[in-house]
Order: C-alpha cells, then sequence, then structure tokens
C-alpha cells in the first residue's frame, strides 16, 4: 500500500492551460503539504495544510491554489499555467504540525509546461 | 537566500568504506535537522533526525552529527553499501513543522565496488 500518492505521475501541456495535480496518503495524518523541486533541484515548500485549514502560503503566485476536500487529500490547481511552473511537485504528510514529526513524501509529480 | 547549503553536489565512495555527507545552515532558529534519501522517479525517504538539544543521533549504519556552535551538520555512513546510492537531501524546520522543512539541493552519493 502506497503510503503518499499523487497523480499523476507526469504531466504535459501547453502554456495557459488549467491542471490539477492529486495527492491521497492513507497513514491518517493531519498535516499535508506541497513542495515544488525546481530545474536547479532545491524543494521548496509552497503550502501546508492541518485538518483542512490553510496554515502557511508561501510566495507563491495565486495561480496555485491548494483543496482539501478531507484531511486525507490535498489536491493543488494550477491555472494559466507558465513555462516557469516546469518542476518536480511533491506532496507530503505528517502526523500533525509538530517540528519532530517525520514527513513522509509521495513520489512527485513531473509537470513540464510547453 | 540558502539557508541550508551542501556544497558538495556529488561524493564518491568505495564500497565498505565510511561516507560523510555535509550540510550548513545559516538559520540559528532551525531547531530539527533531518536527512533524506531520494532516488531517481521516486519521491525523498526520511532516514534520520536529529534535535537541536542533541549533538549526534545514531541509527544502525546512519549516525548524523550535529554541531550548532559551526551551523554544521554531517551524516555518515558505515560501512557504505551499493544500494546507499542516491541523492541526501539535508533539511530543516523551525518551531512548528508547518512552517515546512527547508532543504539544501542535496549531494549525490555514489558507492563504488
Amino acid at each position: 500500500d502506497t503510503a503518499v500518492s499523487q497523480t499523476p505521475k507526469y504531466l504535459v501541456t501547453q502554456m495557459g492551460n488549467d491542471k490539477s495535480i492529486k495527492c491521497e496518503q492513507n497513514l491518517g495524518h493531519d498535516t499535508m503539504y506541497w513542495y515544488k523541486q525546481d530545474s536547479k533541484k532545491f524543494l521548496k515548500i509552497m503550502f501546508s495544510y492541518n485538518n483542512k485549514e490553510l496554515i502557511i502560503n508561501e510566495t507563491v503566485p495565486n495561480r496555485f491554489s491548494p483543496k482539501s476536500p478531507d484531511k486525507a487529500h490535498l489536491n493543488l490547481h494550477i491555472n494559466s499555467l507558465e513555462l516557469g511552473d516546469s518542476a518536480v511537485y511533491f506532496c507530503a504528510s505528517s502526523q500533525t504540525s509538530g517540528s519532530t514529526d517525520t514527513q513522509y513524501f509521495g513520489p512527485g509529480t513531473r509537470l513540464t509546461v510547453l | 537566500d540558502q539557508q541550508v547549503k551542501q556544497n558538495s553536489p556529488s561524493l564518491s565512495v568505495q564500497e565498505g568504506r565510511i561516507s560523510i555527507l555535509n550540510c550548513d545552515y545559516t538559520n540559528s532558529m532551525f531547531d530539527y535537522f533531518l536527512w533524506y534519501k531520494k532516488y531517481p522517479a521516486e519521491g525523498p525517504t526520511f532516514l534520520i533526525s536529529i534535535s537541536s538539544i542533541k549533538d549526534k543521533n545514531e541509527d544502525g549504519r546512519f549516525t548524523v552529527f550535529l554541531n550548532k556552535s559551526a551551523k554544521h551538520l554531517s551524516l555518515h555512513i558505515v560501512p557504505s553499501q551499493p544500494g546507499d546510492s542516491a541523492v541526501y537531501f539535508c533539511a530543516a524546520s523551525v518551531g512548528g513543522g508547518a512552517d515546512g522543512l527547508t532543504f539544501g539541493k542535496g549531494t549525490h552519493l555514489i558507492i563504488q565496488p
């Protein structure tokens, strides 16, 4: 059983399109995150949700909107895709938002914007 | 502004020897540090962590050392095995983990037979 799963694994799309990436965790965790790994290989936090509520939103364009229908899911919607959005997006979850809680990562979604 | 730095993009070590991966940080507010291992086309996998109140944590072949005065941590793997070949990310967090982890750029460890 996959603990943190993401779909799709690969996503190729044209500039200007709107796309979504789905994330689900079956660990019973309260907190979920989205990270972006850019072409320079930096992994950076984008959002974190605790029990379906947004608790952090780093300096991410408002074209990116996370949606948490329940605490096991945190989907990422991206509107008006731009070339610079090409990256690998990782979803993660942790038991709580405590600093010592291990974050478990999904396999990543490689987004390519043409 | 890189708060977590891994200055060695890659490291090659012979099988059976010790691998030492280094990480430096600039934010003195970090109070929890982690190492993640990543294989190609997979997400990072948690390896080992250390709280800022400790200076060493050991788990099997993996030991993490923390030097707060130098703002430096290192991961020791001994003995190194072929399956250890992967990219290793150093990460740190401040206070509540809700702020997410701040990652270094990663070090690609290659274990030579």
